[in-house]
């Protein structure tokens, strides 16, 4: 079965600390994992897509990085406003347009 | 930001009533999506739609019915809604599926008593 899991489920961090939150999946065959944030009450917003093992991509204080097992977000020095929930996804397999959700990683970052 | 609207934004309603939700893009993309979010169990795909009158099941659909008579408006209607529905439904949009990105609304926050 699709699964992706996402760890710690919470994670608390001062601010200027850096640390990153982890995404792991079972669906073979990859064919692109999303990294989305979502702040309370809110959408969730998307951060970036990585294709294949190996690609990075940046956007501030945020860098992801794919393995073929799994996914990291790094968040270097973080701020108090990038405390959020970070989601996860990836598609089914089989040219699906289905995403499979992990539970998120709710960070809190403290001044 | 993509444009994206929910409505209505929050809904109370009882056991047994009819509801119906509307998602609405200007984006004139062909994929339509709804999601249920809840705690401990992350988004989760209810129905999707690639193109009028296009749809499809998602994960969770038993209890949801969707309609989609033009591009721009994509409805989730529970015929006859249920405490096990309270949650919070999003609607998601993308240009051409497959591992396009997927965009999200605002949401709705629907309690069922």
């Amino acid at each position: 079965e699709d699964q992706v899991t996402q760890s710690p489920e919470a994670l608390r961090l001062q601010e200027g600390e850096s640390s990153s939150l982890n995404c792991s999946y079972t669906v073979s065959g990859l064919r692109g994992l999303f990294w989305y944030r979502q702040d309370p009450g809110k959408g969730p917003e998307f951060l970036f897509t990585l294709y294949s093992a190996g690609e990075e991509k940046e956007k501030e204080r945020l860098k992801a990085t794919l393995t073929k097992k799994e996914s990291f977000l790094h968040i270097t020095a973080p701020k108090p406003e990038d405390s959020a929930t970070y989601l996860c996804a990836v598609p089914l397999k089989g040219g699906s347009e289905k995403l499979v959700f992990g539970k998120g990683t709710k960070l809190t970052v403290n001044p | 930001d993509a444009g994206i609207t929910q409505s209505p934004r929050h809904k109370v309603t009882e056991t047994g009533t009819p509801v119906t939700l509307r998602c609405h893009q200007t984006e004139n993309h062909r994929y339509m999506y709804w999601y249920r979010q809840d705690p401990g169990h992350g988004l989760r795909l209810i129905h999707y739609s690639y193109g009028v009158k296009d749809t499809d099941k998602g994960e969770v659909s038993d209890g949801y019915s969707v309609s989609r008579s033009k591009t721009e408006d994509f409805l989730l209607t529970l015929e006859s809604a249920t405490s096990s529905q309270t949650s919070v439904y999003f609607c998601a949009i993308s240009d051409r599926g497959d591992t396009d990105t997927q965009y999200f609304g605002p949401g709705t926050r629907l309690t069922v008593l």
